[in-house]
């Protein structure tokens, strides 16, 4: 069972549609990680949260807004998606961004189609 | 850059050991990574390896590290068909980012 908790784990929406995805994580860990994943791809970095504070964007297009209201909360804002944008949304954390001995956790991600 | 590579496919019957091979350029990795990644899942940490040990053994992994060819791989004893999924190798930069490799299908046939 993963303890990073993603929802939706599926969702499907169009262009001109306003939706946000959730990731959840009572681990105490202070960095949080946005991947966008297409299929039989490995996953690609979006953001990083560090302490709740943004950390690193890898020039993300700005449809994608993330959030992160608290330290065990992280959103992902989306608006005006393209259908290239369909993918699997994965969320991860660690203890730390910048402690090297502490791996990743992920949950199991949302499935996302845009029409 | 930082690049991992490791090769697409691996097919192997139930009961063999499957080994995984993977390859990576960063001279100063710290912490090298195993994920799992079963159809529909997230990623699910197998297991991981500091940069200073040769070897890392838990249950039916093992992972050994070659640090002079930058070469790591993760054995898996006993194959079950519950193995079959898409095995990634990343590498910890220094910049906090993980560099994964494109991943191994593992097809295990009963």
């Amino acid at each position: 069972d993963t303890e990073v908790t993603q929802t939706p784990k599926h969702l499907v929406m169009g262009m001109t549609n306003k939706k946000s995805l959730k990731c959840e994580q009572h681990m105490g860990h202070r960095a949080m990680y946005w991947y966008k994943q297409k299929a039989k791809k490995p996953p690609e970095l979006m953001f990083v949260y560090s302490y709740e504070k943004l950390s690193i964007n890898e020039s993300v297009p700005s449809r994608f807004s993330p959030e992160c209201p608290n330290s065990s909360l992280l959103n992902l804002h989306l608006h005006a998606l393209q259908p290239e944008d369909s993918a699997l949304y994965l969320c991860a954390s660690s203890q730390d961004s910048f402690l090297f001995n502490q791996p990743q956790h992920f949950g199991d991600g949302t499935r996302l189609s845009i029409l | 850059g930082e690049d991992v590579e490791q090769s697409l496919f691996l097919s192997v019957r139930e009961g063999d050991s499957s080994v995984i091979n993977c390859t990576y350029t960063d001279s100063s990795s710290t912490y090298l990574y195993w994920y799992k990644q079963e159809p529909g899942a997230g990623l699910q940490l197998l297991t991981y390896i500091f940069s200073n040990m040769d070897m890392k053994q838990d249950q039916r992994l093992t992972v050994l590290l070659n640090k002079k060819d930058k070469h790591l791989s993760l054995r898996i004893a006993d194959t079950q068909t519950g193995d079959s999924a898409i095995y990634f190798c990343a590498d910890l930069s220094n910049t906090g980012k993980l560099i994964f490799g494109q991943g191994t299908t593992l097809q295990v046939k009963p």
